[in-house]
């Protein structure tokens, strides 16, 4: 059966430090993977996808990045992060595109 | 531009009631519609899919349906109990990887 691994669950890191946030997926190959982020009491807003190795879209422009170096790893990254970064990370992955999503366990990011 | 809403944004029931949970979308062209379930500082789990073709789906006490030609999804769920309390979200997949989530009910079962 299929998987998928989000770590780390928390993390408070102070403005200007670097990030990065790891989601792996086992059970699958060439998986859909997907990064949003989710703002108190609102909705979830997809960050990035991807559809395989090195291929990353960004839905929005912001102090992130994101990279794909496996086919099962999806990494999102920031060079210097800022107090407006807050908030709770989720990894995602689908089959194909038109396919149901299944979710990792999530971070919570605290920039102070 | 799609546009998915969930009403009411907060539920409290007594357990043992049947409830239902609205879930509306601006733009019937969806692939499928998706409920999941969360948990406080929990991730997201995912209760049932209805593909764009489907009437309905259900598991156990859970019973989604779709009507696209009103832009309207509902989660029905029978006999509540307190261990049914989350927020349950719904997600309308129109293609190109992009998927609408609705900001959520949040439901409380009292014991």
């Amino acid at each position: 059966s299929q998987t998928i691994h989000q770590w780390p669950a928390t993390l408070v890191q102070p403005v200007g430090s670097p990030l990065s946030l790891e989601c792996t997926v086992e059970g699958t190959s060439n998986p859909n993977l997907y990064w949003y982020r989710q703002a108190a009491g609102r909705g979830l807003q997809l960050l990035f996808y991807s559809v395989g190795i090195g291929q990353i879209s960004s839905e929005v422009p912001q102090n992130l990045s994101a990279s794909r170096p496996q086919d099962r790893q999806f990494i999102l990254s920031s060079k210097k992060l800022l107090l407006s970064d807050s908030g709770f990370y989720l990894c995602a992955w689908s089959p194909t595109g038109e396919a149901g999503y299944t979710f990792g366990s999530g971070t919570r990011l605290t920039v102070v | 531009k799609q546009e998915v809403t969930q009403i009411p944004a907060a539920l409290s029931v007594p357990e043992g009631e049947n409830l239902v949970l609205n879930c509306s979308f601006t733009d019937s062209a969806i692939y499928n519609l998706q409920w999941f379930r969360q948990d406080p500082g929990k991730g997201l789990t995912s209760l049932l899919l209805i593909q764009s073709s489907q009437r309905e789906q259900t598991s156990g006490r859970l019973n989604a349906s779709l009507d696209k030609s009103s832009g309207r999804s509902t989660l029905y769920i029978a006999a509540s109990q307190p261990g049914d309390s989350a927020t349950y979200l719904c997600a309308a997949h129109t293609g190109g990887f992009k998927t609408i989530f609705g900001a959520g009910t949040r439901l409380f079962v009292k014991a």
